[in-house]
């Protein structure tokens, strides 16, 4: 399968603990994207990488949110000290940026459910 | 920033009936107009896409239009089939957002057979 794969699919923690999630993207593809989606809304940018650079973070991103992609290959997003209004679905997405262009298709992955009880 | 606004939020057609989902958008500097379905319990998967630069695009059942005056644009499938229930997101991206998508809430079509 050469799509985008987020591991795990579910997560389900308790209030105060840390979380990681990973996401593989589609291989070459070097822009990276992580997306927020609560129930009933369309999915909300995070930040994104260029290659291993992150490049923008949202707002939304508060500092309990850490998110990295060593080698430009795949990413990890960690939430820590989690709180109920982290539950959501966390989605990633990738891109092959060509030379010239600013915006290309965006594959998203199957993301990750979090629950925090 | 951007701001899009996706209508209706519920749409129920009979098999065989055409689908129509309109999205607006604030930017006018947006140049880039994805479409995505999302089925239960799955990523947003692309089904069209369209560039501002280009007025309409077709792909078999699926069309996407684009009125750049207005800044409106619109999903429509024709011969709709029960497996097109689903979740249909529209999304706008700008020049220098570097890609990020603003997306629309969301339209939750069922077709009924």
């Amino acid at each position: 399968d050469t799509g985008v794969s987020q591991n795990p699919r579910h997560k389900i923690t308790k209030r105060g603990q840390n979380v990681t999630f990973r996401c593989d993207p589609i291989s070459e593809h070097n822009r990276l994207y992580w997306y927020r989606q609560t129930l009933g809304q369309g999915p909300e940018f995070l930040t994104y990488f260029q290659n291993e650079a992150q490049l923008e973070k949202s707002r939304l991103l508060s500092d309990r949110f850490s998110a990295e992609r060593p080698k430009g290959s795949f990413s990890t997003l960690e939430i820590q000290r989690t709180e109920q209004g982290d539950s959501a679905m966390y989605l990633c997405a990738s891109s092959l940026v060509r030379l010239g262009r600013l915006t290309d298709t965006q594959y998203f992955g199957p993301g990750t459910r979090l629950t925090v009880l | 920033g951007e701001n899009v606004e996706q209508h209706p939020s519920t749409l129920s057609v009979q098999e065989g009936d055409s689908a129509v989902i309109k999205c607006t958008y604030s930017d006018s500097a947006s140049n880039y107009f994805p479409w995505y379905k999302q089925e239960l319990g799955k990523g947003p998967q692309l089904i069209i896409d369209i560039r501002s630069n280009v007025g309409e695009k077709k792909d078999q059942r699926i069309a996407v239009t684009l009125n750049k005056t207005a800044k409106h644009f619109s999903l429509h499938i024709t011969e709709t089939q029960p497996e097109d229930s689903a979740v249909y997101f529209c999304a706008a991206s700008w020049a220098d957002s570097w890609g990020k998508l603003q997306f629309g809430a969301g339209t939750q079509v069922v077709v009924t057979p």
